[in-house]
């Protein structure tokens, strides 16, 4: 069983809808959470980041964490085509020691907002 | 413009050649990193350092080597051990005790 799970989609909705997008994991240490957009042919780029369980909203993106679950969601409302993407979720233990900056990473839903 | 900078995008090579991926960042990032990325499977990591002159093996090291000799610069090499080379390979770097990761543009690694 991996440590992050993340339905491949692929997602295909239309322009205007709510998008809802998930991950599941078994490692309860998981302490930072990341989102990740990932145009095709390109680097991912950072879209939202969270710590411990709750709710954090940016423009039309929100992330929640449910730690009791071990599960994380991206929430995309009024989507828009140009959200056309992998998105990926990401997450880690904690900073310092050998597990510095040791990202696990589901494998990315790709999504499709079509006009 | 502040960023990371990976090149060449595109890279082809015959089996059994040893061949030396770049990743550059002015962002003053202590930490840099080496994904690679293949299709259905996420991004995978390869090597890190957390400072210069000290990396530490991924979960997919075997068949890479990696050096930091400055802070800025961060090359992979994916020699001829390395069984399945062909992939996207993805380069990131972080400051800071979040782990917020900014990759580059990544390199397409074909194997002929």
């Amino acid at each position: 069983q991996k440590e992050v799970e993340q339905d491949p989609g692929p997602l295909s909705v239309p322009e205007g809808a709510i998008v809802s997008l998930n991950c599941t994991y078994s490692n309860s240490a998981f302490q930072y959470f990341m989102w990740y957009r990932q145009y095709s042919r390109k680097g991912p780029e950072l879209l939202m980041y969270t710590y411990s369980s709750g709710n954090k909203e940016d423009g039309r993106f929100t992330a929640q964490v449910d730690k009791s679950s071990k599960y994380i969601s991206l929430f995309i409302r009024d989507s828009q085509p140009s959200d056309s993407a992998t998105y990926l979720c990401a997450m880690s233990m904690h900073a310092g020691g050998t597990s510095y900056g040791k990202l696990t990473f589901g494998q990315g839903t790709i999504l499709t907002v079509h006009p | 413009d502040g960023g990371i900078t990976q090149s060449p995008k595109y890279l082809f090579r015959k089996e059994g050649q040893n061949v030396t991926l770049s990743c550059e960042q002015n962002l003053n990032h202590d930490a840099m990193y080496w994904y690679r990325q293949d299709p259905g499977q996420g991004l995978r990591l390869i090597y890190y350092s957390q400072i210069v002159n000290d990396f530490q093996k991924g979960d997919i090291a075997e068949g890479y080597s990696v050096s930091r000799e400055k802070k800025e610069s961060f090359p992979l090499t994916v020699t001829s051990a390395q069984k399945n080379p062909t992939a996207f390979y993805l380069c990131a770097s972080s400051f800071g005790l979040y782990n917020e990761q900014f990759f580059g543009p990544g390199t397409r690694l074909t194997v002929l």
